[in-house]
């Protein structure tokens, strides 16, 4: 079993819907968690960051996190052309002092059609 | 102020031969994590640096790669005999701090094994 689970799409959508993209995590342990936006031969950016059970919000997007179903998402509201990416989503144990290393998953590849 | 460099945007090997990857973190980073993206992955940890020391290699693969983050200039991923499943897009990212929650991605390299 892979330690995050990512529905790899692609999704298609009209401008304006609500986006809806979600990952599993099977290891408890995991303690941060983050979104990923990825244009097309570019590097990945932080979108959102959260740690707690709960949701964020910031501007258009909102990330929610369940600790005890071990699942995240990231809505995308009135969603544009320029959302267009591929939204990756990342987790990472708690600090250790050697470092934060990322684990991702494999992406989902989002357009949003005019 | 600039961000993540890497170079060269994109590297053509053909079997046999040696790739070098550079990457230069943000400015007053010290710390550096490389990722690979396999064609249809999302991003593997590979590697996480800090100034003169390896910290963390446990996703480095066992033979012909190695890394480097000497006290001045960029890191460096090394490939030694490159194979045809090396092909791959190679990103880094920076942090200020060991325990920095936000890591920050250059625009990768795309290696290509002939």
């Amino acid at each position: 079993q892979k330690e995050v689970e990512q529905d790899p799409g692609p999704l298609s959508v009209p401008e304006g819907a609500i986006v809806s993209l979600n990952c599993t995590y099977s290891n408890s342990a995991f303690q941060y968690f983050m979104w990923y936006r990825q244009y097309s031969r570019k590097g990945p950016e932080l979108l959102m960051y959260t740690y707690s059970s709960g949701n964020k919000e910031d501007g258009r997007f909102t990330a929610q996190v369940d600790k005890s179903s071990k699942y995240i998402s990231l809505f995308i509201r009135d969603s544009q052309p320029s959302d267009s990416a591929t939204y990756l989503c990342a987790i990472t144990p708690p600090h250790e002092g050697g470092g934060n290393k990322l684990t991702f998953g494999t992406g989902t590849q989002l357009k949003v059609e005019l | 102020n600039a961000g993540v460099m890497q170079n060269p945007r994109h590297l053509v090997r053909r079997r046999g031969q040696e790739a070098r990857l550079r990457c230069s973190p943000m400015k007053g980073h010290s710390h550096v994590y490389w990722y690979r993206q396999l064609p249809e992955e999302g991003l593997k940890f590979m590697v996480y640096l800090q100034k003169e020391n390896i910290i963390d290699e446990s996703g480095m693969p066992k033979e012909r790669f190695s890394a480097e983050f000497p006290k001045e200039g960029p890191s460096i991923l090394r490939i030694q005999q490159v194979v045809r499943g090396d092909s791959a897009a190679y990103f880094c990212a920076s942090t200020l701090t060991s325990g920095s929650d936000e890591q920050f991605f250059g625009p990768g390299t795309r290696l290509t094994v002939l």
